[in-house]
């Protein structure tokens, strides 16, 4: 596609489920970042691959977060246990070189009941 | 990453530049300041970067202080559709693409 498509737009759970959250990047881009960005507040950093490894998690909350880039190409962000705190809109970035320039998905809005 | 410090909030008229201040005052030598904006609940878009020299883009202008401790963002003639949030980074290369966002100018262009 043209630009970085994330699924679900909009995931309601309820607290104890687990959440997969997918992010198919612009075809070619080489690393994938996630960020969680809370009501008003500017996105925070998660974790990004360069290719199919992760090359930085440092923001990830806690062990019940997790992701993966098996093939160097989709990610899936996991959400274990989910948490009404967990309740965000989840976003992911692809960029083809090391720039800066980070083009950004629409996002997935989770809503933890 | 050098931290950023923006005025929560701006107004500008239609039709007017809007300039946008952000002081980062502890930036290092080889960090680059980025400016993204995020319109309504879409994702950030990437507007200009620069390091030290001025840099102009279909988009906007970016000024930079000869010290580097301060910048500004050029919305040479404001429109309706700029009324957005603005996030000024300082990103170091050997972090790669890992931007630090913090909360940012809500911009709001007024007719």
């Amino acid at each position: 596609g043209a630009g970085v498509s994330q699924s679900p737009r909009y995931k309601v759970t309820k607290r104890g489920q687990d959440v997969a959250l997918r992010c198919d990047p612009i075809s070619g881009h080489v690393s994938l970042y996630w960020y969680r960005q809370a009501l008003g507040q500017g996105p925070e950093f998660l974790t990004y691959f360069n290719y199919e490894a992760q090359q930085d998690k440092s923001g990830l909350p806690n062990d019940r977060f997790s992701a993966e880039r098996p093939e160097g190409s989709i990610s899936t962000l996991t959400i274990q246990r989910t948490e009404q705190r967990d309740s965000a809109m989840y976003r992911c970035a692809s960029t083809l070189s090391d720039t800066g320039e980070l083009f950004f998905g629409e996002g997935s809005r989770l809503t933890v009941l | 990453d050098a931290k950023t410090t923006q005025p929560p909030s701006m107004d500008c008229a239609e039709g007017r530049a809007a300039n946008l201040p952000c002081n980062h005052s502890t930036i290092s030598g080889n960090e680059y300041v980025y400016w993204y904006r995020q319109i309504h609940s879409q994702g950030p878009q990437y507007i200009i970067h620069g390091l030290k020299n001025n840099e102009t883009n279909e988009m906007a202008s970016l000024i930079i202080t000869e010290d580097r401790k301060s910048s500004t963002l050029i919305l040479p003639h404001a429109t309706l559709r700029d009324t957005a949030v603005y996030y000024c980074i300082v990103r170091a290369p050997e972090y790669g693409n890992k931007l630090v966002f913090g909360a940012g100018t809500i911009l709001r262009v007024k007719s």
